[in-house]
């Protein structure tokens, strides 16, 4: 079964505003971490924020955000004021206790049109 | 820090033939693990080396073999090269503390393998 699921395989946002990427995850452990990596066609995965299942708070790191709602286990990643250097395919990643293996996501394919 | 270093950046081979990549960690890092992208599958796990020892394993054919030398380097090798083996073959590195779910990878550039 899929343990992760982007359901938008292609997303379209106008330069300067505001696009959520979205990420549900299935999981049965009460520890695990939740990533996202960004892919530009040069094929590089670059790391770009992390959430822990035990933080309380979204995290944030510059222009990216994580709208985590472990309830209901989806850990959208917002973007901000995008920038035409976003255009790339973004990947939703989950490491759980249990299973020591990173395991990603399909894929959203983002382009920002100017 | 040098970043995940991956050797070559392209090959091109034909079927039949093997293959081997080649994948240098951050320094310190001792676990190098490979995946394979295609636009059908995706970023699949294939496996894991951590201190010279295969820690996991994914769902491929034991033509993809890898191996982790004393200075973490790690290098996969695939025999009997198939054409569904053109991919994107990517090693990520990591300490490779395995119960810690804070640990991210840390990816090199990838090489992109074409079998014709």
């Amino acid at each position: 079964a899929q343990k992760i699921t982007q359901t938008q395989p292609g997303m379209f946002v106008q330069e300067k505003e505001a696009v959520t990427l979205d990420c549900t995850y299935d999981t049965s452990d009460q520890s695990y971490g939740l990533f996202w990596y960004k892919q530009p066609s040069s094929g590089e995965m670059i790391f770009l924020i992390y959430q822990g299942s035990y933080d309380e708070q979204n995290a944030t790191e510059g222009r990216y955000s994580l709208n985590f709602q472990k309830a209901r286990k989806s850990a959208n990643l917002v973007i901000s004021a995008s920038q035409l250097g976003d255009s790339a395919m973004y990947f939703c990643a989950m490491k759980e206790t249990s299973y020591d293996k990173v395991i990603f996501g399909p894929g959203t394919s983002l382009s920002v049109i100017p | 820090k040098a970043g995940v270093t991956q050797t070559p950046r392209y090959l091109i081979k034909t079927r039949g033939q093997q293959v081997t990549l080649s994948c240098s960690p951050i320094s310190g890092h001792r676990s190098v693990s490979w995946y394979q992208q295609t636009p059908g599958q995706g970023l699949q796990f294939l496996f894991e080396y951590f201190s010279e020892t295969q820690r996991n394993k994914g769902n491929f054919p034991g033509r993809f073999s890898g191996r982790q030398f004393s200075n973490s380097r790690s290098e996969m090798n695939v025999s009997t090269l198939e054409l569904g083996d053109s991919a994107l073959y990517l090693c990520a590195s990591s300490s490779g503390n395995s119960i810690a779910t804070n640990e991210k990878l840390l990816f090199g550039s990838g090489t992109q393998l074409s079998v014709l």
